[in-house]
C-alpha cells in the first residue's frame, strides 16, 4: 500500500526565515514520482515541482528548493528567505508508475507572518 | 482560459436532493481526476477517466456517487439523495496522461448540505 506522510499539520515563520516542510512516503514500487503542490487560501491547487524515483538530485528553483532521499523515503521542501505571499497548505503527493492514482498527504498549512 | 474549470463554485443543497458537479479539462488532457477535500484533510481520490477506457471507480466512497466523462471531454460528477457528511470541496484534475505526468487543479465546487 501507498502513503504519504506529512507530520507536520501547520508551520508559523516570521517573514524571511528560511523553513522545510517535511513529507515521508511509503511504497514497495521501485518507479514512482513524487510531487508538491501549492494551495493557496484562493483554493485551487498548483503544481510545483515532479520528482521521478530515479533522480535523486535536488533541485532549486528561485527561493524553493526540493532533497530527495530515498535512503530515508523522504521528500523534503525548503522555501528560502520566505514571504507572506508563500502562506498557503502544501501537499506532497505519490504516484506509481503505470498506476492511476495520486496519494497524497494531510498537508501543511504554512503562515508567514510580516 | 486554458485552465480546468467547474461549475458551479458553489452549491447549497438540502439533505436528499440530487447534485450535478461539472469539471472541464484542459484541452487535450486525456486524464481526468475527481477528488474530495473535507475541511482540513486532505484529497481523497474518487475517480479516475483515461481516455475510452473503463473508469476507475475505487475512490466512490458509495453508490450514491457516481460519474460520467462524454466524448472524452467534459465530466460531471453526481451525488444522489445528499447528506451532510457529503459537504466538502469537490476538486477535479486532468493531466496529459496517466500517473507520470502532473495534474492540473480546477478551483473546486464547494458543496454544503443543510
Amino acid at each position: 500500500a501507498q502513503k504519504v506522510t506529512q507530520a507536520q499539520t501547520e508551520i508559523s515563520v516570521v517573514e524571511k526565515e528560511d523553513v522545510t516542510l517535511d513529507c515521508v512516503y511509503e511504497t514497495r514500487d521501485t518507479t514512482y514520482y513524487l510531487f508538491w503542490y501549492k494551495q493557496p487560501p484562493s483554493g485551487e491547487l498548483v503544481f510545483l515541482i515532479r520528482r521521478n524515483s530515479f533522480d535523486e538530485q535536488n533541485e532549486i528553483s528561485g527561493r524553493y528548493s526540493w532533497n530527495f532521499q530515498k535512503s530515508t523515503s523522504s521528500f523534503n521542501f525548503t522555501i528560502t528567505a520566505s514571504q507572506v505571499v508563500d502562506s498557503a497548505v502544501y501537499f506532497c503527493a505519490l504516484s506509481l508508475w503505470g498506476g492511476n492514482q495520486f496519494y497524497f498527504g494531510t498537508g501543511t498549512s504554512l503562515t508567514v507572518i510580516p | 482560459g486554458a485552465g480546468v474549470s467547474q461549475s458551479p463554485s458553489n452549491k447549497v443543497t438540502e439533505k436528499g436532493k440530487d447534485v450535478e458537479l461539472r469539471c472541464d479539462p484542459i484541452s487535450g488532457h486525456t486524464a481526468l481526476y475527481w477528488y474530495r477535500q473535507s475541511l482540513g484533510q486532505g484529497l481523497e481520490f474518487l475517480i479516475y477517466f483515461q481516455g475510452n477506457s473503463a473508469p476507475d471507480k475505487s475512490g466512490l466512497p458509495s453508490d450514491r456517487f457516481s460519474a460520467e466523462r462524454t466524448g472524452g471531454s467534459v465530466s460531471t460528477l453526481t451525488i444522489q439523495r445528499t447528506q451532510q457528511e457529503d459537504s466538502a470541496v469537490y476538486l477535479c484534475a486532468s493531466s496529459l496522461g496517466q500517473g507520470v505526468t502532473e495534474q492540473y487543479f480546477g478551483p473546486g465546487t464547494r458543496l454544503t448540505v443543510t
